[in-house]
């Protein structure tokens, strides 16, 4: 089975300043798709970032980049630029070529001080 | 709606009560996802559908848990004879349904059972 691993709960970063959240996973397949979501307080997940496993070029949305290291199976999210609206909780999602669930880490709560 | 509505937004119930938990996805979106998300952890699967497919029920976690999407639109969930390890937060995704289709989120039903 798949598996999804966030080792930080928790993380906080000065507004402007640049955070790295960590995600590794655990795949025999060679086919999949890599994902970070943000929970605001509002509850609703949205969808930050995405990346195809046989793409070698990290995704880009903005101010948020991904390192995506396929050999480590490490997929790390890096917010530039951190703004008091990126406050929310991370989570890291991985689904393989052939499912359709998604399956979600721990989760890291990000706090952006002022 | 633009984007995935789920009704009630919180519910309070009475252990061993019945509920119902009400998901509206998006129009289009041939697949509909059940997640559940218990205080401070990340998601966890419950049930999946997709067209006219059979669901895969893989994640409900006992037989009081029951799903159901009538017309491939709206979605209910249902769970029978209520515990209070059942209080947590039940989100609704949908998406179209291919690898790469991310899935949008409703902003969930917050149970809690006393």
């Amino acid at each position: 089975a798949q598996t999804v691993t966030q080792s930080q709960p928790e993380m906080s970063v000065q507004e402007a300043e640049t955070v790295t959240l960590s995600c590794t996973y655990d795949t025999s397949e060679s086919d999949y798709y890599l994902f970070w979501y943000k929970q605001p307080p509002s509850r609703q997940m949205i969808l930050v970032i995405r990346q195809e496993a046989y793409k070698q070029q990290n995704a880009t949305e903005n101010r948020f980049s991904v390192n995506f290291q396929k050999a480590a199976k490490s997929f790390s999210l890096k917010i530039s630029d951190s703004q008091l609206g990126d406050a929310a909780m991370y989570f890291c999602a991985y689904k393989n070529g052939s499912a359709r669930q998604l399956t979600f880490g721990s989760g890291t709560q990000l706090t952006v001080l002022p | 709606g633009a984007g995935v509505s789920q009704s009630p937004s919180n519910k309070v119930t009475e252990k061993g009560k019945d509920v119902e938990l009400r998901c509206d996805p998006i129009s289009g979106h041939t697949a509909l996802y059940w997640y559940r998300q218990s205080l401070g952890q990340g998601l966890e699967f419950l049930i999946y559908f997709q067209g006219n497919s059979a669901p895969d029920k893989s994640g409900l976690p006992s037989d009081r848990f029951s799903a159901e999407r009538t017309g491939g639109s709206v979605s209910t969930l249902t769970i029978q004879r209520t515990q209070q390890e059942d209080s947590a937060v039940y989100l609704c995704a949908s998406s179209y349904g291919t690898p790469l289709s991310p899935l949008h989120f409703g902003n969930g039903t917050r149970l809690t059972v006393t």
